[in-house]
């Protein structure tokens, strides 16, 4: 059963970073793409950024690009967020999903506030 | 970027048959852009409905279906039960450029 397990998030100062991670079960990780989806309070789904299979290709949403790094370590099957100079626009339940099929994690939490 | 779209709200009756529809700004949508249709309730992850215009998970209720029609990508309940009000997004991929979500479907049963 593909299982995806979010982590990470909570209440960060505006302009601060926070390392959001995922860890990926029930599936051989290193052989799938990998996405970020957010979704701020009462909105829809946004595609935030995607890595492929071995991590050598991103691709970032404008909206976060400069900002937010995606990365992966297939070793330790988990997937990465790191979030940097971030902005109350960012506040929203952040899911990693497998591309193939478009498996979902439960989705972690960011807050951005002062 | 491309703007999906979807209608904002729809309501069907129990028992009732619906189509929910996804369109591109960029003309005609194919199975070139792997339409996926993904059901939300308040307060849950979203779920993948259908995958690559008419795949579906093992999860999803025969009732539902995933189809190309009229140059849309439409998603069509047969026999609506209580439990399928929700909301409803589509995603698009786009040869060369980045995903898009449709901004989602507020589906009522009444």
């Amino acid at each position: 059963e593909v299982q995806l397990l979010e982590s990470g998030g909570g209440l960060v100062q505006p302009g601060g970073s926070l390392r959001l991670s995922c860890a990926a079960s029930g599936f051989t990780f290193s052989t799938y793409a990998m996405t970020w989806v957010r979704q701020a309070p009462g909105k829809g789904l946004e595609w935030a950024s995607a890595i492929s299979d071995s991590g050598d290709n991103t691709y970032y949403a404008d909206s976060v690009k400069g900002r937010f790094t995606i990365s992966r370590d297939n070793s330790k099957n988990t997937l990465y967020l790191q979030m940097n100079g971030l902005r109350a626009e960012d506040t929203a339940v952040y899911y990693c999903a497998r591309e193939s099929r478009y498996y979902w994690g439960q989705g972690t939490l960011v807050t951005v506030s002062s | 970027q491309a703007v999906v779209t979807q209608e904002p709200s729809l309501t069907v009756s129990p028992g009732g048959t619906i189509t929910l529809t996804c369109g591109s700004s960029t003309g005609a949508v194919t199975s070139g852009h792997y339409p996926h249709w993904f059901q939300q309730k308040p307060g849950q992850a979203p779920r993948t409905l259908i995958y690559d215009t008419s795949n579906k998970h093992s999860w999803t209720p025969a009732r539902f279906s995933g189809s190309l029609l009229g140059g849309k990508a439409a998603l069509t309940l047969l026999g609506a039960q209580p439990e399928d009000e929700a909301e409803y997004y589509c995603l698009l991929s786009y040869s060369g450029a980045r995903p898009v979500f449709g901004g989602g479907t507020k589906l009522t049963v009444l």
